[in-house]
């Protein structure tokens, strides 16, 4: 079974501060990575993700991932953050096979204070 | 851009009471998908739905669920008997297709409060 583990339940940085958003996940077979944000009151936007190629993922609003195969990690990044990147962050996997359900993580939840 | 739309954005029931939550996928879409996530708690999957049957669900699908896409284009999640536990976001999704590439496209959600 796979599992996915964010090790922040809270992050909080100022505004233009770099933030790394961290994420571990398990699996005995190949995965694609996921990181959705979830804004206050709305649902889940993909944000970016990996499934093969480049281990470095660039995604949206300037965030990116980078993909580390023997460290399981997906670990999110962004250089200088901005107040309205304050939301809950949420790194999935999915396996390629069968239903192709997500895996969620915790969640993390990135506050920016000016 | 099409998007996968969620009706009620809010519902508010009685312990026991049938609750019917409802939602459009993406017209050209195949696979559908419902979670929940618990305030405070994780996203978590609860079913898959493909071609018209269950292709997969979670412990917590219990017979208390059904799934149904009645006319081609909405996709339902019942719940028989409420219970208080139940209270949560329930997010519909669809993916286009088998391949790995695709991605799963969330609705809104649909916050359900059981009194």
């Amino acid at each position: 079974a796979q599992s996915v583990t964010q090790l922040d339940s809270q992050v909080p940085v100022f505004e233009e501060a770099p933030v790394e958003l961290r994420c571990n996940y398990s699996s005995s077979v190949s995965v694609y990575l996921f990181w959705y944000v979830q804004y206050p009151n709305q649902g889940l936007q993909l944000l970016l993700k990996y499934l093969s190629g480049s281990t470095l993922v660039k995604g949206i609003n300037g965030f990116e991932a980078e993909f580390n195969k023997s460290q399981t990690s997906f670990h999110l990044r962004k250089p200088s953050v901005h107040i309205s990147d304050t939301a809950e962050y949420f790194c999935a996997v999915k396996v390629y096979q069968g239903a192709q359900k997500l895996v969620f993580g915790q969640g993390t939840r990135l506050t920016i204070n000016p | 851009e099409p998007e996968v739309t969620q009706t009620p954005s809010h519902q508010v029931t009685q312990m026991g009471q049938e609750v019917i939550l409802r939602c459009v996928p993406i017209s050209n879409h195949l696979y559908f998908y419902w979670y929940r996530q618990i305030l405070g708690q994780k996203v978590e999957f609860l079913v898959s739905f493909y071609n018209n049957e269950i292709s997969e669900k979670s412990e917590i699908f219990d017979d208390q669920f059904s799934v149904e896409r009645p006319d081609g284009s909405n996709f339902t999640l019942k719940i028989r008997s409420t219970k208080l536990e139940d209270s949560a976001m329930y997010f519909c999704a669809s993916l286009r297709g088998s391949g790995g590439l695709d991605t799963q496209y969330f609705g809104p959600g649909t916050r359900l409060t059981v009194l």
